[in-house]
């Protein structure tokens, strides 16, 4: 059964750079035609895409977070990873990694438990 | 760009059947079929009820359905249990930048 798992700091500061990991269990990254993806829900409010990325590298961004965004993977972990930087308090959310039902990143049927982060100084 | 526009709320007794509105635009709802929709209960990560438009996940109830109509799509739940209540939102590939849209959120609550 695959699983995946967010970890990271739960407090970032303004400013500074918001990083988390995904880590995937029961299946690998390198052998799958998926695009693994990052998803965020503030408190109490909706869902937004933040971006996607392939085992090769190739990414999908959300253009309101392009500039601030930077994704990796790690073949050799089964991980992949996000940073956000210069965050502000807009971007406490709880971050979710997540692999969409098919070769198209556009729907996700696997989902992290989620990691809330907060920006606080 | 704008996510996807949805009711605030929607209720219904128990056994009755409510239908939950996602509206966009042709540029995405409307233009292609790759609307999805998910559930999420407090303090849990989504779940897909729904994917490309009307296609139920293994698992998931037939008694959630999905469909659409120009610039609209819909989920409807039938027979409504308490276990449905929660939060539902709606998703769809758009031909912008943006790739995936999505919906505000709806509250459903069985009365």
């Amino acid at each position: 059964q695959l699983q995946l798992q967010e970890s990271g700091p739960g407090l970032v500061k303004p400013s500074e750079t918001l990083s988390l990991i995904c880590s995937v269990s029961g299946g690998s990254i390198s052998r799958s035609s998926y695009y693994w993806g990052w998803i965020r829900q503030p408190p109490g409010k909706g869902l937004e895409w933040i971006g996607s990325i392939y085992y090769t590298g190739s990414t999908y961004d959300n253009p309101s977070l392009k500039s601030r965004l930077t994704m990796s993977v790690d073949t050799s972990k089964n991980q992949f990873s996000l940073k956000l930087s210069s965050v502000t308090a807009a971007d406490t959310a709880v971050y979710y990694c997540a692999r969409p039902r098919t070769g198209t990143p556009y729907y996700f049927d696997y989902w992290g438990q989620g990691t809330l982060v907060t920006v606080s100084s | 760009q704008s996510a996807l526009t949805q009711p605030a709320s929607v209720s219904g007794s128990p056994g009755q059947s409510i239908t939950i509105s996602c509206t966009g635009t042709s540029s995405d709802v409307g233009g292609y079929n790759y609307v999805s929709w998910y559930q999420q209960h407090p303090g849990k990560a989504p779940k897909l009820m729904i994917y490309e438009v009307s296609n139920r996940p293994s698992g998931v109830s037939n008694r959630f359905s999905g469909s659409k109509s120009g610039n609209t799509a819909s989920l409807t739940i039938s027979g409504l249990q308490a276990e449905d209540e929660g939060d539902y939102y709606c998703s769809s590939y758009t031909s912008s930048s943006t790739l995936v849209l999505f919906g505000g959120g709806t509250k459903v609550t069985v009365l």
